[in-house]
C-alpha cells in the first residue's frame, strides 16, 4: 500500500525563491497535517486540514507561508520568498480517525535548503 | 513555551542496557502517543496510551501513563542497535504538539 507521498525529496534554493512543498495523503484519510523538524526547535505543527479544510494555520511562521488542500488526495505548502531560516525538514502526515487519537502516518519529508 | 518536555535530551549507551526515558508536562493529557523516527524517515507510531496508569508492552519495549495523565515514561529492556534513533512523544492535547524529543544511540 503507498504511503503518504511527499515531493520534492530535497530542495536547494536560493533566498528570495518560490518554494513550493507537495503531499499526497494516504487514500481514506480525512486529515492532514504539515510539520516542519530543525535540530533547534524540533517537530513543529504548521497547519492542519480535516476533510479539506483548515482547521488551525496558527504554527505558519508567518505570511510567507501558504497551505492549500484543494482535494483530498493533495495539498501544498508554498513559501514565498523563501528566508535561509527556512531551511529545515518539511514532513506531510495524514490520519483517518479522530484528529486528537488517530495515528498519524508521515511521509519520508522534504528536505529544504535556503542558500 | 513548549508543552512537552522529554528528557533525556540524548542517551548514549551499550547494547544491552536498559533505559528509561521520558515525557513530561503540567497539562493533563486527553492521550499520548510515542513514536520513534530513524534517520531520513518520518516518525512511525510506537503505541497510544489514554488511560491512567496504563501499562503497555511492545517486545522489549514497556510504555506507561502516568496516573494523573501528566506524564509518561518509555523502558527498553536490552537494547539493540536498531533501537537507535529519535524518540518522540505526542499529545492531542491543544496544538497536537511533539515533545521535544530523546535522541537514543545503542552502539554494539
Amino acid at each position: 500500500d503507498a504511503g503518504v507521498i511527499q515531493s520534492p525529496r530535497h530542495e536547494v534554493t536560493e533566498m528570495g525563491q518560490e518554494v513550493t512543498l507537495r503531499c499526497k495523503p494516504i487514500s481514506g484519510h480525512n486529515s492532514l497535517f504539515w510539520y516542519r523538524q530543525t535540530m533547534m526547535r524540533g517537530l513543529e505543527l504548521l497547519i492542519y486540514f480535516n476533510n479539506n479544510v483548515p482547521i488551525d494555520d496558527s504554527g505558519m511562521p508567518e505570511d510567507r507561508f501558504s497551505a492549500k488542500m484543494p482535494n483530498a488526495s493533495f495539498s501544498t505548502l508554498k513559501i514565498q520568498p523563501s528566508e535561509p531560516r527556512d531551511s529545515a525538514v518539511y514532513f506531510c502526515a495524514s490520519s483517518q480517525t479522530g484528529i486528537r487519537t488517530g495515528e498519524l502516518f508521515f511521509g519520508e519529508g522534504s528536505r529544504l535548503t535556503v542558500l | 513555551t513548549q508543552l512537552l518536555e522529554q528528557s533525556p535530551q540524548f542517551l548514549s549507551i551499550q547494547e544491552g542496557e536498559n533505559l528509561t526515558v521520558y515525557c513530561n508536562s503540567s497539562s493533563v493529557f486527553s492521550s499520548l502517543q510515542w513514536y520513534r523516527q530513524e534517520p531520513g524517515e518520518g516518525p512511525v507510531l510506537l503505541v497510544t496510551v489514554v488511560t491512567g496508569g496504563e501499562v503497555k508492552k511492545l517486545k522489549r519495549l514497556t510504555f506507561q501513563f502516568g496516573d494523573a495523565r501528566k506524564d509518561s515514561s518509555l523502558h527498553i529492556t536490552a537494547a539493540q542497535p536498531g533501537d537507535t534513533g529519535l524518540y518522540l512523544c505526542r499529545t492531542g492535547f491543544q496544538k497536537l504538539v511533539f515533545g521535544t524529543g530523546t535522541r537514543l544511540l545503542v552502539s554494539p
